[in-house]
Formats: C-alpha cells, sequence, structure tokens
C-alpha cells in the first residue's frame, strides 16, 4: 500500500536560518506532488507542485522554493526565514497519469520562525 | 486561472437539521472536483468526487454534491447532520490538463445537539 512520510513534525527556526523539509512517498511510482500551507481562514494555499522529477510548478511567489530530486521525494526550502514563513505545511501526493485521484497527506510540519 | 470560492467560513446548524455548504470554480472547462473533510487534529479525507455524468454525485457518511455548470457551483449537502459531522470542509479543483490541485479555503462546521 501507498504511504507518505513527511518530516519533521514540528520545527522552531530563527529568522534568516535555513529550511529544509522532507516528504517521500512509498508504494506507487511517478506520482504527482503537492506542497501546502494551512492557516486559519486561509485554507490550504498551493505552494508547489510536481508532476515529475525535475519538474517544479510555483504558484505563490514568496521566500521558498521546492525540488524533486527523485521521483518520490518533495523537498521544500528556503534560504533565509522570513518570521512570515511560520505555518502548517502539508505535503500530499495523487497518482499520476490521466484521471482523478484522491489526494493522501502527510501528517504535517508546524514550522515557527522565531 | 483556476480558483475556488467558499463564501461560508462558518456555518452552525443543529443536530438533525439539513446542510449545504457552498463551492463556486473558476475554470476554463469541467475540472476535477472535489469534497474533503478535516476533523479536528486530523488529516483530510476525501468524501467525494466529481468529472463528468451524473451530476448529483454520492459521497461517504451520507453527503452528496450537485455539479451546477451554469452557476459553477459544487455544493455540498446532507439531510440530516450529525454532531460527529463537525469538522472542517474544503473544497477542491483539480486541472485535467496540468493535475494543478487547489482547495477552497474551508468552511467550518458546527453542529449544536
Amino acid at each position: 500500500s501507498q504511504t507518505i512520510h513527511q518530516w519533521p513534525a514540528t520545527l522552531v527556526q530563527p529568522v534568516g536560518s535555513p529550511l529544509s523539509l522532507e516528504c517521500t512517498v512509498e508504494g506507487t511510482s511517478n506520482p504527482n506532488l503537492y506542497w501546502y500551507r494551512q492557516a486559519a481562514g486561509r485554507g490550504l494555499q498551493l505552494l508547489f507542485y510536481s508532476v515529475g522529477i525535475g519538474q517544479i510548478s510555483s504558484e505563490v511567489p514568496q521566500n521558498l522554493s521546492a525540488s524533486r530530486p527523485q521521483d518520490r521525494q518533495f523537498i521544500l526550502s528556503s534560504k533565509k526565514l522570513l518570521l512570515s514563513d511560520s505555518g502548517f505545511y502539508l505535503c500530499a501526493w495523487t497518482q499520476g497519469g490521466t484521471g482523478y485521484f484522491e489526494a493522501f497527506f502527510g501528517q504535517g510540519t508546524r514550522l515557527t520562525v522565531v | 486561472a483556476q480558483s475556488v470560492t467558499q463564501p461560508d467560513i462558518h456555518i452552525t446548524v443543529s443536530e438533525g437539521a439539513s446542510l449545504e455548504l457552498r463551492c463556486n470554480y473558476s475554470y476554463g472547462a469541467t475540472p476535477y472536483l472535489f469534497w474533503y473533510v478535516q476533523s479536528p487534529g486530523q488529516g483530510l479525507q476525501l468524501l467525494l468526487k466529481y468529472f463528468s455524468g451524473d451530476t448529483l454525485v454520492q459521497g461517504i457518511k451520507g453527503f452528496e454534491a450537485e455539479f451546477k455548470r451554469s452557476q459553477s457551483s459544487f455544493n455540498l449537502r446532507k439531510p440530516s447532520v450529525h454532531w460527529s459531522d463537525a469538522a472542517e470542509y474544503f473544497c477542491a479543483v483539480q486541472s485535467y490538463n496540468t493535475d494543478k490541485l487547489i482547495f477552497g479555503t474551508g468552511t467550518r462546521l458546527q453542529v449544536f445537539p
């Protein structure tokens, strides 16, 4: 069966420090991968999505970047964190290919920038 | 541009009452449409989905949604709400061209006994 791993669960980082959040999917190949930020009253804001290795679509201009170095690995990064980067980050995957498929989410990372 | 609007941030209903959560989307063609539910402290669970065919879609937990192309809407309904339905509900739209998947801002449902 397919599983999604996202880590760390919580993170406290000082302003100006780098960030790396990792997400991996098991049990499937060529998934679509997504990074969202969830904030109260703002729902799930799509940050990045990827339909294949090295293919990243950025949705919100900001201090973050994403990479997909392997088929089932999706990384969210920042070179210098801002206070406004604090939030709850969710990784998700859907089956790739033609059709519409359920999205499965990781447990999320609570990031606090201090 | 692809977008999803959930006009109601917070809805309160009595247990046993009917429920309708609104969702409007903007997309060049018929997108893939979804409703998800997130209970407190839990992840998101798919309630139902739609792309084509019968415009009334049945989902889990007694929920249904109706697609109305003329109104660009995909409203979620339940005839009789249970206290366990208290949660946050998200409408989502996925492009069949790009697989871009976006969510609305969510509607928080509160159920009174």
